[in-house]
């Protein structure tokens, strides 16, 4: 079975702070996925990479950067918290195919205080 | 761009009665459409995937969905619901990117 591991669950941090939300996945997959979980909005993708270093914007990566040093790993970054960030984080994984699924971690729920 | 309609935020239903989640997609190719679930505090599961092999496509859980293109949709059903089927539903489209729709959740009554 694929594994996307997020490496936390809850995280509770200040406006200004740069926050760190980092993804595993055990497959090999060419691609990786961060969204943003909100009430009524679904999944709105914030940043995709395709490859090592390789990366590309979604619809909302205002206040988001991301990183691929190596192919297991994207880490999405908030340079400076703002509190309407505070939402569900949601890390998924795909091989390089548009008609294979997603596979998702457990989602960080990130409270900007 | 591709993007799905989920119609109906909230479904409720008495344990035992058919579950019917309802999803449209605007496509302007055959398009690869998928159902997630999402528990409580998890990320989001695959239940089944129509890739154009077969118009009724069944998934996990007992689960199943009819690729209807010409009234472009994509609903799941369940034909009897059970209270561990209480959960938030997803359809999706895929082409370079995966559109979510903004989800179902569904209760089931006991």
């Amino acid at each position: 079975d694929v594994k996307v591991t997020q490496s936390s669950r809850y995280l509770v941090k200040r406006t200004g702070e740069k926050v760190f939300l980092e993804c595993v996945q055990d497959m090999d997959h060419e691609n990786m996925f961060w969204y943003r979980q909100d009430p009524g909005l679904g999944l709105r993708l914030i940043y995709f990479s395709y490859d090592v270093k390789m990366k590309e914007k979604g619809d909302i990566p205002e206040g988001y950067s991301v990183s691929r040093e190596k192919k297991e790993r994207f880490s999405l970054i908030l340079e400076s918290a703002s509190t309407n960030q505070t939402s569900m984080y949601l890390c998924a994984s795909s091989s390089d195919s548009f008609d294979q699924p997603q596979h998702f971690g457990d989602g960080t729920r990130l409270s900007i205080l | 761009a591709q993007s799905v309609t989920q119609l109906g935020s909230h479904v409720s239903v008495s344990e035992g009665a058919l579950v019917l989640l309802r999803c449209n997609y605007s496509s302007s190719v055959p398009p690869y459409l998928f159902w997630y679930v999402q528990y409580p505090n998890q990320g989001l599961q695959l239940l089944l995937k129509y890739t154009s092999a077969a118009t009724l496509v069944k998934g996990i859980n007992g689960f199943e969905a009819e690729f209807k293109k010409s009234e472009t949709s994509f609903h799941l059903t369940k034909p009897s619901a059970h209270m561990s089927d209480a959960a938030e539903y997803f359809c999706a489209v895929s082409d370079r990117f995966m559109r979510f729709g903004a989800g179902t959740r569904l209760t089931v009554k006991p």
